[in-house]
């Protein structure tokens, strides 16, 4: 079992380059989202999604675009890079039920991110 | 937004000794999650609680929601050294899970 798998382990990118970070759960999960983790600043909430064709904003979605037209794929799309950009990006999935011990919310092993 | 408030942000403890982190806020939530993040990995889930006063134990780990909501604290009872990692307490309010900013943990042999 897959679980919740990204891709690329590691990027460096050049400012204003775009690109887009994959991630797929094959656990039909109905919510997926994203979040930013950055030094003494925990993990922060970039986009999320409660189901296929469904998306909507987090704490920093600034210079981050999301899509959900399956329910298994949730890219992140970077238009336009940034230094602040640089970072380490995990995806996140469950059940709609998200938090309850029975969906726990399932992360994937993260995307380090370098914008030179 | 909605904010966390972790401490400590680090401890250096010697194997064998208990460990006790809180999280706060100024808001209230319905579920107080706690994870561990071992390096180069992402976070998973230690224990869950969803009532306000609620007490819960996984092992040598004991974790209690606040009673105002607002609150949540972590034991790890005779630590271990694979207990080193970066704790973190998470919030849910609705569909959106806040964070802490984590207390990274050291463990001496």
């Amino acid at each position: 079992n897959a679980g919740v798998t990204q891709t690329p382990k590691f990027q460096v990118l050049k400012t204003g380059q775009s690109m887009t970070l994959q991630c797929a759960q094959d656990m039909n999960h109905e919510y997926m989202s994203w979040y930013r983790q950055d030094p003494g600043m925990g993990l922060r909430l970039i986009h999320y999604s409660v189901g296929a064709g469904i998306t909507d904003q987090g704490e920093v979605p600034n210079g981050y675009n999301v899509s959900r037209s399956t329910t298994e794929d949730f890219p992140l799309r970077l238009l336009s890079a940034a230094p602040s950009q640089t970072s380490v990006y995990f995806c996140a999935s469950s059940y709609s039920n998200m938090g309850r011990s029975s969906s726990p919310l399932h992360f994937g092993n993260g995307t380090r991110l370098t914008v030179t | 937004g909605q904010q966390l408030n972790q401490s400590p942000q680090s401890m250096f403890i010697q194997e064998g000794e208990d460990v006790s982190m809180n999280c706060t806020s100024s808001s209230i939530f319905n579920t107080w999650l706690w994870y561990k993040q071992d390096p180069g990995e992402g976070p998973v889930l230690l224990i869950a609680l969803y009532k306000a006063g609620e007490l819960t134990s996984n092992g040598r780990l004991t974790a209690q929601f606040g009673i105002t909501r607002k609150d949540s604290f972590l034991n790890i009872s005779a630590s271990i050294p694979s207990d080193v990692g970066i704790y973190f307490c998470a919030g849910r309010s609705g569909s959106r899970l806040t964070f802490g900013e984590g207390t990274q943990l050291t463990v001496n042999p």
